[in-house]
C-alpha cells in the first residue's frame, strides 16, 4: 500500500443519527481494507473489515462498502450512541504490510 | 482484550539512553508487527516478523532494531533516543503472512517520553 486519505478528520454526531467515515486509497495492487477503532489510552481494535472481491460488508450496526474503480471504501455507523465515541482508522494492504489513515474522531453527543 | 501484551505500559527516560520494549502476540499467532503513534504522523509500520524472521521494514530509524525470538515474542530496541521519539509504540500480531493481508490485533501499546 502507499498513501490512503481519510476523511473528515473530526465528526460530531447527535445520538441516533448515522456517520460515514470515508478513506481514498492510491494502489491499484490493495485488496484489504480494514477499520479499527481506538479509544483513549487503548490499542487500535479492529471492527470490521473487506476484501476486494467484496462490495459491501455489514455487522450490526456497522457496514463497509468498497468502490474498487473509484478507489475507495467508507465506514457507516447507524444508530450511533455516545459509547461509539472514539478515534476511527480506515487501513488497505496490498500484501501483508498495513497503511492507515490518519484517522477520524467522531464524537456523538446524547 | 486482544489477547496481545506489552509491557512496560509507559516508559519515561532520558534523550540519549537505550530502551526495550517488549510484546507478546496472541496464543498462535506467528506474526508480530511495531508500529509507532505521534500526534503528528498518525500510525506508522516500523518492521514485521514471521516465526522469527524479518518480513517487512516501515519507516523504522537505523537507531532502532527489533527481533523475535523461538518463543515468538518480540522485542523493539530504541537506542540513542531523541526528543521526537516519544510517541506511543503498539505491538499488532497476526495468524499468518504472505500473499493475503491477515487480521492484525493489537496490543495496548507502550507510551514513551523521552525528556
Amino acid at each position: 500500500g502507499e498513501n490512503v486519505e481519510q476523511h473528515p478528520s473530526t465528526l460530531s454526531v447527535q445520538e441516533g443519527d448515522s456517520a460515514v467515515i470515508k478513506c481514498t486509497y492510491s494502489d491499484s495492487a490493495s485488496n484489504y481494507f480494514p477499520w479499527y477503532k481506538q479509544e483513549l489510552g487503548k490499542g487500535p481494535q479492529l471492527i470490521i473489515d473487506i476484501r476486494s472481491n467484496v462490495g459491501e460488508k455489514k455487522d450490526q450496526r456497522i457496514a463497509v462498502t468498497l468502490n474498487k474503480t473509484a478507489k475507495h471504501f467508507s465506514l457507516h455507523i447507524t444508530e450511533t450512541q455516545p459509547e461509539d465515541s472514539a478515534v476511527y482508522f480506515c487501513g488497505e494492504s496490498g500484501y501483508s504490510t498495513l497503511t492507515f489513515g490518519k484517522g477520524t474522531m467522531l464524537l456523538v453527543s446524547p | 482484550d486482544s489477547g496481545v501484551t506489552q509491557t512496560p505500559k509507559h516508559l519515561i527516560t532520558a534523550t540519549g539512553q537505550r530502551v526495550t520494549l517488549r510484546c507478546s502476540p496472541r496464543s498462535g499467532d506467528l506474526s508480530v508487527y511495531w508500529y509507532q503513534q505521534s500526534l503528528d504522523q498518525g500510525l506508522q509500520f516500523l518492521i514485521h516478523y514471521y516465526n522469527g524472521e524479518e518480513r517487512a521494514k516501515g519507516n523504522i530509524l537505523e537507531r532502532f532494531s527489533a527481533q523475535q525470538f523461538p518463543d515468538l515474542h518480540s522485542e523493539l530496541n530504541l537506542s540513542s533516543l531523541e526528543l521526537g521519539d516519544s510517541a506511543l509504540y503498539f505491538c499488532a500480531s497476526s495468524v499468518g503472512w504472505g500473499a493475503s493481508t491477515y487480521e492484525q490485533y493489537f496490543g495496548p501499546g507502550t507510551r514513551l517520553t523521552v525528556t
